[in-house]
């Protein structure tokens, strides 16, 4: 099985920027997926790391640290549209496509 | 290009009663997978389709039962509900091949049971 923890809760500033820790424990690891999520809605596909590395995509990045376990999505410049529940999610070599998440982080961006 | 459509958005039923849930994939996926979310809480992994076959499955009970159409579609049925069965039902479709660099949900189904 897998365990996914990420922190329950953060505040930032507006304009700040903001580091979401994942750590995951899998065996036949295969890819970890971020997605935000506003409140009432789907998720909302931001990013996929399968390789260790930063992936950048505008304000937001990802990276991916395999032998660590680890992964963040940073945000930066933040907007007050960024306040959201951040989705982290693992799919294992064994599972077809299948993600387990992570509980999710919210961010709450302040003024 | 559509996306992933879900109906209905939103659905009230009463304790006992079936629900079926429907998912249309974005053009181009054949794998639907379905998760519940209960509030402030994680997606959870119901189960998986391909090929018109369940692939994988979560630990859910023999209650929650699906299928998939030719066309890729999907249904996600739920007997006997309990009101702990209240979440949100999400949808999500991915492109052929093991390693998918993308997963889309769609908007959800909001049940409540009553």
């Amino acid at each position: 099985g897998q365990n996914i923890d990420q922190p329950t809760e953060m505040t930032a500033t507006e304009g700040a920027i903001v580091q979401i820790n994942c750590t995951y424990q899998t065996s036949g690891f295969n890819g970890l997926f971020w997605y935000q999520q506003h409140a009432g809605e789907a998720p909302t596909f931001l990013s996929y790391n399968v390789l260790d590395g930063l992936e950048e995509k505008g304000r937001f990045s990802s990276f991916l640290s395999r032998s660590k376990g680890y992964s963040y999505l940073l945000l930066k410049e933040l907007q007050m549209k960024d306040s959201a529940s951040y989705l982290c999610a693992v799919r294992e070599r064994a599972a077809g496509n299948k993600l387990t998440f992570g509980g999710g982080t919210r961010v709450l961006v302040k003024p | 290009d559509a996306g992933v459509t879900q109906s209905p958005t939103h659905l009230i039923k009463t304790r006992g009663q079936q629900v079926t849930l429907r998912c249309s994939p974005k053009s181009g996926h054949d794998t639907v997978s379905w998760y519940q979310q209960a509030l402030g809480q994680g997606p959870q992994f119901i189960f998986q389709y391909y090929e018109e076959e369940e692939r994988q499955r979560g630990n859910f009970p023999d209650r929650f039962s699906g299928h998939q159409f030719p066309n890729y579609s999907s249904e996600l049925n739920v007997n006997a509900l309990l009101l702990g069965d209240s979440a949100l039902y999400l949808c999500a479709s991915s492109p052929p091949g093991q390693g998918a660099s993308e997963a889309f949900f769609g908007q959800g189904t909001r049940l409540t049971v009553v």
